[in-house]
């Protein structure tokens, strides 16, 4: 059972245009929630976070919108690099246990074109 | 500063070959983690630590073990590999479970034939 859900395996934008990534996840006590970029052969890097009591975080470029009555978050990045090709993970992740274990969904493929 | 350091970066295994796969942090974090990558499927958590002395098992534990002796190690065991074991392995930290940003290594590539 996939709790966090990538749909878009793949997205090709133009360089300078806006890129819109997209996350759903079926889980009601995700309360957190990452983006991650990851380069072949190299680990994820974190990107950007949003606790779900807010419902939007900017920083620079990147811009995480959360939606939670449609368990619904995008990452928008604006305006879109070439350096910003790479595979973006989203991740949910929940206070309960001993641990703030991360779900991740499968990824999705950003290619910036020029 | 290091961050999160993984050996090897590649390994070819041999069905029933057993193997450790060592995961070091420099940034006195608590939690420790083990993912596999395989495609299509994200990252999937193996096992966790809560810290030293500690583990406990993720989401696909079957077929490895861990320890975690020190603060700073975690190691991943695969005591008789299998084809199925065939990934990409990343080890990350994380400081508490308030501030759950994870630091991943740049993982190691694993070939079981």
């Amino acid at each position: 059972d996939q709790q966090v859900k990538q749909n878009s395996p793949s997205l090709s934008v133009q360089e300078g245009r806006i890129s819109i990534l997209n996350c759903d996840y079926t889980n009601s006590m995700f309360d957190y929630f990452l983006w991650y970029k990851k380069y072949p052969a190299e680990g994820p890097t974190f990107l950007i976070s949003i606790s779900s009591i807010k419902d939007k975080n900017e920083d620079g470029r990147f811009t995480v919108f959360l939606n939670k009555s449609a368990k619904h978050l995008s990452l928008h990045i604006v305006p879109s690099q070439p350096g910003d090709s790479a595979v973006y993970f989203c991740a949910a992740s929940s206070n309960t246990g001993t641990a703030s274990k991360l779900t991740f969904g499968t990824g999705t493929r950003l290619q910036v074109t020029l | 500063n290091a961050g999160v350091t993984q050996t090897p970066k590649f390994r070819v295994l041999k069905t029933g070959q057993s193997m450790t796969l060592l995961c070091a942090q420099d940034m006195n974090h608590e939690y420790m983690y083990w993912y596999r990558q395989d495609p299509g499927m994200g990252l999937r958590l193996i096992h966790y630590s809560v810290g030293e002395g500690t583990t406990a098992k993720g989401e696909v534990p079957d077929g490895y073990n861990v320890s975690r002796l020190k603060k700073q190690n975690f190691l991943l065991g695969l005591e008789s590999a299998a084809p199925s074991q065939t990934s990409v392995y990343f080890c990350a930290s994380s400081i508490d479970r308030v501030r759950r940003q994870a630091f991943f290594g740049q993982g190691t590539r694993l070939t079981v034939v």
